[in-house]
């Protein structure tokens, strides 16, 4: 059972450069997100999805997509990557059964990200 | 939009004595607030969470305290080790389905 899965854990991009963070959960979760966590300013919340088919933007969508095709997988894509997306992303899932969430978020080890 | 304010942003305490951080919260309709403890370099972990329908809730020397009608609910560590230093997150489930986290508390317990 391996949990949350983040892939890359490190990259380096350079301005204006495509990329996406991979992000897979082997608990049959319904609820997944992503996080971005910059010194000082927590956790704040790029996407979520909770289900498959179902996205929705967070507090900081601008410059990302997402699409949830399977219940598996969840990635993160980075359009044109700028250095202000410089930062330690984290994916998370929850269970939600019947569609109330159950609360507890596992993350994945994340993805540290730097943009030239 | 939904927000979590958290107070302090650093807190440092002598080894034994107690520890209190505090988070309010602007939607109204939250029901579920957890907490995270992240370890430097390492991904934030639950340690405890509370739920609308109840006051307190306390697990060995944890404890976490919810007033719905003030919107705030506070973490409290008792009898500090130095193995409870990291930094503590506060989070809301809101009535849309997003968690949104607080800024954030770095703890540090001096031996």
């Amino acid at each position: 059972n391996a949990g949350v899965t983040q892939t890359p854990k490190f990259q380096v991009l350079k301005t204006g450069q495509s990329m996406t963070l991979q992000c897979a959960q082997d608990m049959n979760h319904e609820y997944m997100s992503w996080y971005r966590q910059d010194p000082g300013m927590g956790l704040r919340l790029i996407h979520y999805s909770v289900g498959a088919g179902i996205t929705d933007q967070g507090e900081v969508p601008n410059g990302y997509n997402v699409s949830r095709s399977t219940t598996e997988d969840f990635p993160l894509r980075l359009l044109s990557a700028a250095p202000s997306q410089t930062s330690v992303y984290f994916c998370a899932s929850s269970y939600q059964p019947g569609g109330m969430n159950t609360g507890e978020l596992f993350f994945g080890e994340g993805s540290r990200l730097t943009v030239l | 939009g939904e927000n979590v304010e958290q107070h302090p942003s650093t807190l440092s305490v002598q080894e034994g004595d107690s520890a209190v951080i505090k988070c309010t919260y602007s939607d109204s309709a939250s029901n579920y607030f957890p907490w995270y403890k992240q370890e430097l370099g390492k991904r934030p972990q639950l340690i405890i969470d509370i739920r609308s329908n109840v006051g307190e809730k306390k697990d060995q020397r944890i404890a976490v305290t919810l007033n719905k009608t003030a919107k705030h609910f506070s973490l409290h560590i008792t009898e500090t080790q130095p193995e409870d230093s990291a930094v503590y997150f506060c989070a809301a489930w809101t009535s849309y389905d997003k968690v949104i986290f607080g800024p954030g508390t770095s703890l540090s317990v001096i031996p």
